[in-house]
């Protein structure tokens, strides 16, 4: 069965650090996708970057890259040049392309506090 | 802007009561899902659709069934509240793509009481 770990219930960080949030996976599959979302106070679910199985290259977004080490099952997000309105809380999530249907699946969570 | 929206943010029901919570996606997507969060828990899969009448279990579907009648809103119903379903419904959509992203909906904080 597919399974998400992060092992990370809270990391703090001061304003303009980078912070990595751990993330590793297991799957039998070959073919799946990697997905970092946020989640503010506000509750809302923020999708923040996705890594395909396949891609060569490590995925980024702005300020935020995933270092997906695919041999380690790992898909950590590195946030870069940290600020305040980062605290919230970091899911790690994936897809296996190979199972029936499309749901995504998703570890415990990690919570971010950055602070000035 | 894609846009999911949730009938409720926050509801308060009885033990007992049968509950409706509605989810609607105004992007034509395909799959629609209904996740629970706790606290500790991350998200986990309730039910989710991948077309109209069509659903799958997820992870925790005991005590829950879903509905899907029109492409855009999927429906997830408590048949029985219970205090163990105090919670926060989360809904998301999403294109059938295989590295599509969920969108999600604000959430509905559900207290059984």
């Amino acid at each position: 069965a597919q399974k998400i770990t992060q092992t990370q219930p809270g990391m703090f960080v001061q304003e303009k650090e980078a912070v990595t949030l751990d993330c590793t996976y297991d799957t039998s599959d070959q073919s799946y996708g990697l997905f970092w979302y946020k989640q503010p106070s506000s509750g809302e679910m923020i999708f923040l970057i996705y890594q395909g199985s396949y891609d060569e290259q490590n995925a980024t977004e702005g300020r935020y890259s995933l270092n997906f080490q695919k041999a380690r099952k790992s898909a950590n997000l590195v946030i870069s040049a940290s600020q305040l309105g980062d605290s919230a809380m970091y899911f790690c999530a994936m897809r296996d392309f190979n199972q029936a249907g499309t749901a995504l699946i998703f570890g415990k969570g990690t919570t971010l506090s950055v602070s000035s | 802007d894609v846009k999911v929206t949730q009938s409720s943010r926050y509801l308060v029901k009885r033990t007992g009561e049968k509950v409706f919570l509605e989810c609607v996606q105004d992007m034509d997507h395909e799959n629609m899902f209904w996740y629970r969060q706790d606290p500790g828990l991350g998200l986990r899969l309730i039910y989710f659709s991948y077309d109209v009448k069509m659903k799958e279990k997820g992870d925790i579907p005991e005590g829950y069934s879903v509905s899907r009648e029109k492409k855009e809103r999927f429906s997830l119903i408590l048949e029985s509240a219970s205090t163990n379903q105090t919670s926060m419904y989360l809904c998301a959509s999403s294109h059938g793509l295989a590295g599509a992203e969920q969108y999600f909906g604000p959430g509905t904080r559900l207290t059984v009481t």
